[in-house]
């Protein structure tokens, strides 16, 4: 079956622009959580999204939000870039429910440079 | 806050060679997970460890989770250029927000052939 989909794969943007991020779920999985990758901090966790609730939110300013839609595909939004937002941005879904010990699967990213 | 650490960061070594790497943690893990991440994609999971003590086997990797479930080792045998990438704990914690895995920064191994 088809894996998690991000898009776009790569994009710029200028300081004090705005940002969406797209990602569709391996189809089933009724779980999305993003994450920002960078070299300095690794992967953190933003927030997780499950039949369109979000379920958890991680340490990240008001400026980064989410949602989800009735298909599961979820979508990111960062608000008033700041240089620091560059970043590898990853979509993981999960089929898992009110567990906690399911597998994340991954997609390929959609890399950030703010200029 | 939670906080996992990982070791070495880099870790460079000639095919065939072994090497353990580490992941460490103040409080007790629900369960843990290991990934690897190769450049341009996104991590795959590699295992999931829930009890103490508990030890996996994938091929060459062996995966053991510490007793009182706060440190856990990934253990490769005969390296090989294929297992060169970066290599991610991520755990759960209880009383944590339960969907919420917290990463730690990675073990960055290159294996020369």
């Amino acid at each position: 079956k088809a894996g998690v989909t991000q898009t776009p794969r790569y994009l710029i943007k200028t300081r004090g622009q705005q940002v969406t991020l797209s990602c569709s779920p391996i189809s089933g999985h009724r779980s999305v959580s993003w994450y920002q990758q960078t070299p300095g901090q690794g992967l953190q966790f933003l927030f997780e999204y499950f039949s369109e609730t979000q379920r958890n939110k991680g340490n990240f300013p008001g400026r980064f939000s989410g949602r989800q839609f009735s298909n599961s595909r979820s979508e990111m939004n960062v608000s008033t870039l700041e240089l620091g937002d560059s970043a590898l941005y990853l979509c993981a879904s999960s089929s898992r429910g009110s567990g906690n010990t399911g597998e994340l699967f991954f997609g390929e990213g959609s890399r950030l440079t703010v200029l | 806050t939670q906080l996992l650490e990982q070791s070495p960061q880099f870790l460079s070594i000639q095919e065939g060679e072994n090497l353990t790497v580490y992941c460490n943690s103040s409080s007790v893990f629900s369960s843990l997970q290991w990934y690897r991440q190769e450049p341009g994609e996104g991590p795959v999971l590699l295992v999931t460890v829930v009890t103490g003590g508990e030890v996996k086997k994938l091929k060459r990797l062996t995966f053991q989770f510490g007793d009182a479930r706060k440190d856990s080792s990934l253990h490769i045998t005969a390296a090989q250029p294929g297992d060169t990438g970066l290599y991610l704990c991520a755990g759960t914690y209880s009383g944590a927000g339960s969907y919420q895995l917290t990463f730690g920064k990675g073990t960055k191994l290159s294996v020369i052939p």
